[in-house]
């Protein structure tokens, strides 16, 4: 089967930092995105990891462990507009849809 | 660059009555993704097209479900009768030749009464 675990709810504030974990157990594993979803609005890329180790990109870092079935997002010097939906996802196989997991809400607050 | 089109971005409907939601592609995209996403859930997959093919619809409701993609370009879902629990977000996305990365829309939002 397919599963995708991820904390339902999380809480920081500006200026701080903050990591959201997501496990996964697929029958293919191709890679890794993590998304943003702002509510009523359409996902936007964030990150695609697809070979272990960190991925940095301005604020945000993305770190893979294939043989855990690991992966997190790393959010830094978090700022309001940060309060968004984060769906970890993975790409089983290439050429296939992704497998979304639940989301993650992140409220930020001043 | 136009991103993914899609129309209406709301609708609501009774139980029972019809709906057919419309996609355009980032041009060049030949595959076509429709999501559903359900209040407090990550989307999930519907409908695959490569082309004007169909690579996967093995979650579609096929007795209420439909989807198509004519001359490879622009898709419609429909569906028909709708039921309460067909209330959600359709998401339509698309990605390029030989590339990972999927674009998305901005979805319509639907609810069923």
């Amino acid at each position: 089967g397919q599963n995708i675990d991820q904390p339902t709810e999380m809480t920081a504030t500006e200026g701080a930092i903050v990591q959201i974990n997501c496990t996964y157990q697929t029958s293919g594993f191709n890679g890794l995105f993590w998304y943003q979803q702002h509510a009523g609005e359409a996902p936007t890329f964030l990150s695609y990891n697809v070979l272990d180790g960190l991925e940095e990109k301005g604020r945000f870092s993305s770190f893979l462990s294939r043989s855990k079935g690991y992966s997190y997002l790393l959010l830094k010097e978090l700022q309001m507009k940060d309060s968004a939906s984060y769906l970890c996802a993975v790409y089983p196989q290439a050429g296939t849809a992704l497998i979304f997991g639940k989301g993650t809400t992140l409220s930020v607050s001043s | 660059e136009a991103g993914v089109a899609q129309s209406p971005r709301y609708k609501i409907i009774e139980k029972r009555q019809s709906v057919a939601f419309w996609c355009n592609p980032i041009s060049g995209h030949a595959t076509l993704y429709w999501y559903q996403q359900i209040l407090g859930q990550g989307p999930k997959l519907l409908i695959q097209f490569q082309n004007n093919g169909v690579v996967d619809d093995s979650q579609l409701p096929k007795d209420r479900f439909s989807a198509e993609r004519l001359k490879g370009v622009d898709s419609t879902l429909k569906i028909q009768p709708a039921k309460l629990e067909d209330s959600a977000v359709y998401l339509c996305a698309s990605s390029p030749p030989i590339d990972y990365e999927q674009y998305f829309g901005p979805g319509t939002r639907l609810t069923v009464t």
